[in-house]
């Protein structure tokens, strides 16, 4: 079974840093590129980022570009994603997901999602 | 950056009925565009992929249509499982975007 679980969310105060994971099985992760995309209920869902099969190519959201820093390992079919100087406008449940085709370079479409994190920032 | 409008914010029907939900884009996407559904406590399914292609597993009740900025999934039937909020989405060289949804809803 093709299956993503993300970890690493929690309560953070504004200005620190945060690093979520995502766990993926079922699958060559290698083959693949991955995204991070977030939603709240006001602004709904938001590609934050997303990563090449050999993380040759990556891409962020003007949002959360220079304070987001997106990076996988394949030998451990897993996906990261480094959050720093968090803001409450960062507050949002974190969804891990698959490209649906194989050696994306600038990413497709999103076929495997898995089930978040939610990240909130207050003091 | 791209905008994507969804109409109707939500749509009331009965099951049976046809469903037709739009999508309209603030510039061209070409056939870059993707529909998903998602239901309460739930994670996104990619329904629809090239604006046309169903993804696996997806029914053949499902269908995308259109290119350039306007788009189209229609739901030809309704089952009881399909009352969801439904998103579309564009993608161009790590630029994605996504509409803010339309909430399908039991009439």
């Amino acid at each position: 079974e093709v299956q993503l679980v993300e970890s690493g969310g929690g309560l953070v105060q504004p200005g620190r840093s945060l690093r979520l994971s995502c766990a993926a099985s079922g699958f060559s992760f290698d083959d693949y590129a991955m995204h991070w995309v977030r939603q709240t209920p006001g602004k709904g869902l938001e590609w934050v980022s997303g990563i090449s099969w050999n993380s040759g190519s990556i891409g962020y959201a003007d949002s959360v570009k220079g304070r987001f820093t997106i990076s996988r390992d394949n030998a451990k079919n897993s996906l990261y994603l480094q959050i720093n100087s968090l803001r409450a406008e960062d507050t949002a449940l974190y969804y891990c997901a698959k490209d649906k085709d194989s050696y994306g370079w600038s990413g497709t479409d999103m076929d495997v999602w898995g089930q978040g994190t939610t990240v909130t920032v207050s003091s | 950056e791209i905008v994507l409008t969804q109409s109707p914010a939500t749509l009331s029907l009965s099951p049976g009925e046809r469903a037709t939900l739009s999508c309209r884009a603030s510039q061209n996407v070409y056939n870059y565009l993707a529909w998903y559904q998602q239901k309460p406590g739930q994670a996104p399914r990619l329904l629809i992929y090239v604006a046309s292609n169903r993804a696996t597993g997806i029914p053949a009740r499902f269908s995308g249509s259109g290119s350039g900025t306007d788009f189209t999934l229609t739901i030809s039937s309704l089952e009881p499982e399909d009352f969801a909020v439904y998103y579309c989405q564009q993608r161009s060289n790590w630029r994605y975007t996504f509409g803010q949804g339309t909430k399908l809803e039991i009439k």
